[in-house]
């Protein structure tokens, strides 16, 4: 597609199940990366995926957060036994390649609420 | 580690007068810099970038900004801003360089609230 398609763009869930967040990145991108934005909070980085490379999961909160990026193209983020303060925007991004130069293109985000 | 500081959560401005998004970086090595706009109910948007070169970099809708090394600090201006450029903005550094080195660092966001 012409951007970075996220699905859903809304969830709402109960505390306790898990979700499945996706991001379709741009066509060729082989760089992905998902970013969460909690009000008053800014953008906090979850993850980082670069080609074959093995992934940057350095921003990940906790172990009930994973992502995948299958065939170095669309990625899932699985938010496992949900909590109320995961509650937040998820957005993905994707750039043509790896390191400081290349420019990040966003998605709109998924917003999850836990209730 | 790198690190952002937006120094004001929220600014609010006149119409046709001037605006300065305050933006400041931790950083041991050198940086790229972004500003980045996210409209409401839309995704973030690249504003304008230093890479290199010249500090003074400027956008297509009026938007300038100027990397100062020495004060480590990459402030963002608009000498008259309009009701449309309400929206949030944030700064955002990273290294330059490959591999896991590539992810972008986000301040947590100055919202720009430009009245009639």
């Amino acid at each position: 597609g012409a951007g970075v398609s996220q699905s859903p763009s809304n969830k709402v869930t109960e505390k306790g199940k898990d979700v499945e967040l996706r991001c379709d990145p741009i066509s060729g991108h082989t760089a992905l990366y998902w970013y969460r934005q909690s009000l008053g909070q800014g953008l906090e980085f979850l993850i980082y995926f670069q080609g074959n490379s093995a992934p940057d999961k350095s921003g990940l909160p906790s172990d009930r957060f994973s992502a995948e990026r299958t065939g170095g193209s669309v990625s899932t983020l699985t938010i496992q036994r949900t909590q109320q303060e995961d509650s937040a925007v998820y957005l993905c991004a994707s750039s043509l390649g790896a390191g400081g130069l290349w420019e990040l293109f966003f998605g709109e985000g998924s917003r999850l609420t836990v209730l | 580690a790198q690190s952002v500081t937006q120094l004001d959560s929220q600014v609010p401005v006149f119409e046709e007068a001037p605006v300065e998004l305050r933006c400041n970086y931790s950083s041991s090595v050198s940086v790229y810099l972004f500003w980045y706009v996210q409209y409401p109910n839309q995704g973030l948007q690249l504003l304008l970038k230093y890479l290199s070169g010249s500090t003074l970099v400027e956008s297509i809708n009026g938007f300038e900004a100027e990397f100062n090394k020495s004060q480590t600090s990459f402030h963002l201006r608009k000498p008259s801003v309009h009701i449309s450029d309400t929206a949030e903005y944030f700064c955002a550094v990273r290294t330059p360089g490959s591999g896991n080195t590539g992810k972008l660092i986000f301040g947590q966001g100055t919202t720009l609230q430009v009245k009639p």
